[in-house]
């Protein structure tokens, strides 16, 4: 199984601030990485998917990059509403496999 | 826009079969693929498996020999069945649609605990 390593596992920010999330794959799975939102009680909304495509809808603030092992979702200009617990999950090859999760909490 | 709802009891007792099934409106099941994925108490995602409309299915290896998913065309319906329960199968139960390579709809999600 690909295993996806999240980093960090909580952040703290503030209302305004830009946030990076980091994602690691084990093994190169080129661009098949997305990235979900996920509020308690809530089930995940996808964010972006093939590393850097926005979903519909999805507020431009969020944008993600990167490619074979190493992925990083970026939120410019955080609202209230952007604090969350984010994942990410490849889709290179099955098992679909998710990171652990990086709770985003208000400072 | 497509929606997709779980259904099923929320408990289920240690041994039994949990079975749950995914009813998708505003769209037809015919088309895309359609997934199961859990997530425990406090835990992460897992996925468990995927069936497209030509009936062909996935598995997650950890799960396979307990799965099974299915799709009713005719009620426009995707279900899961998971045998041999234990406490480590208690968790939200989400079903969700396959686009290209993510998930891009999911249900609400339904919590089913095993518990005697």
């Amino acid at each position: 199984d690909i295993q996806m390593t999240q980093s960090p596992s909580s952040l703290f920010a503030s209302v305004g601030d830009r946030v990076t999330i980091s994602c690691r794959a084990s093994q190169n799975i080129n661009s098949y990485l997305n990235w979900y939102q996920q509020k308690p009680g809530k089930a995940p909304k996808l964010l972006i998917y093939a590393a850097s495509s926005l979903q519909s809808g999805v507020p431009s603030r969020f944008s993600g990059s990167g490619s074979e092992t190493d992925f990083t979702l970026t939120i410019i200009s955080l609202q209230p509403e952007d604090f969350a617990t984010y994942y990410c999950q490849q889709s290179y090859s099955t098992p679909v496999t998710f990171g652990q999760g990086t709770k985003l909490e208000i400072k | 826009q497509v929606q997709l709802q779980e259904s099923g009891p929320g408990l289920v007792k240690p041994s039994e079969t949990l079975s749950l099934i995914c009813t998708v409106s505003g769209g037809s099941i015919s088309t895309y693929f359609w997934s199961w994925v859990r997530q425990s108490p406090g835990k992460g995602l897992e996925w468990i498996a995927y069936i497209s409309y030509s009936v062909s299915s996935s598995y997650n290896p950890s799960l396979k020999s307990r799965v099974t998913i299915s799709l009713d065309t005719s009620r426009n319906q995707f279900s899961l069945k998971l045998s041999s329960v234990t406490a480590a199968d208690t968790a939200v139960y989400y079903c969700a649609r396959v686009k290209g390579t993510y998930f891009d709809s999911w249900g609400q999600g339904t919590l089913v605990t095993v518990s005697s």
